[in-house]
């Protein structure tokens, strides 16, 4: 299988502490993406990082990019409730059209 | 601007009925990808159409079939359910461009129950 692994699988922390995230993945990629999503229900871009890029920031996210490991992380600091949810790694695959997923990582922040 | 919508919410069918999920594509997009998401796992990818013909599928058989519209809405339809197509199906548009394919933007999903 192509499909990418996540760690840890589940995270619990309290509100204001940073929460990270890793994805590793298996094949030659152009760029890797990550999703959240509330409650199973759709998911939401949350930012996208080239294959050429090896840090990416957007407001409160972080995220690093390393092509000689195949892996990815996504640091949230000083979390939220509100940031409870799901967190999904992705990139393409299959020609570029596919776009396949890692595991998750179910995040939740304790007020 | 609007948004990926998919109806239904939710549904419940029996073993062996057939099912058909709709999905309207963000406006201006012209590819819809439809993926499968079982309970605790990350999406599945099942299949994409681009105007109107399917451009890649993923290893679901071939009950599982779809059609796109010249507006660019979708439709999934799965024949002879069975228990383990029970999951959130989700659909995404995107815009196609000749340099590939481009962010994808998803809609809330269906909820299949197959009892």
């Amino acid at each position: 299988s192509q499909q990418g692994e996540e760690d840890p699988q589940a995270l619990s922390i309290q509100e204001g502490e940073n929460a990270t995230m890793n994805c590793s993945y298996k094949t030659s990629i152009n760029n890797l993406q990550w999703y959240r999503q509330n409650s199973g229900r759709g998911l939401v871009h949350l930012i996208l990082i080239r294959s050429n890029e090896r840090e990416k920031h957007s407001g409160r996210l972080r995220v690093t990019l390393d092509t000689s490991k195949k892996s990815s992380s996504l640091l949230i600091t000083a979390s939220r409730a509100a940031d409870t949810a799901s967190y999904f790694c992705a990139y393409f695959t299959g020609g570029g059209n596919k776009l396949t997923f890692g595991t998750g990582t179910q995040l939740k922040v304790e007020l | 601007e609007t948004g990926v919508t998919q109806s239904p919410t939710h549904l419940i069918k029996t073993r062996g009925q057939q099912v058909t999920l709709r999905c309207s594509s963000q406006s201006g997009h012209n590819t819809v990808s439809w993926y499968q998401q079982a309970l605790g796992q990350g999406p599945q990818f099942i299949f994409q159409y681009y105007r109107e013909e399917e451009n890649g599928r993923g290893n679901f058989p071939p009950r599982f079939s779809g059609l796109q519209f010249p507006n660019y809405s979708s439709e999934l339809n799965v024949n002879a359910l069975e228990l383990d197509d029970s999951a959130l199906y989700l659909c995404a548009s995107s815009l196609a461009g000749i340099a590939g394919v481009n962010e994808q933007f998803f809609g809330p999903g269906t909820r299949l129950t197959v009892l």
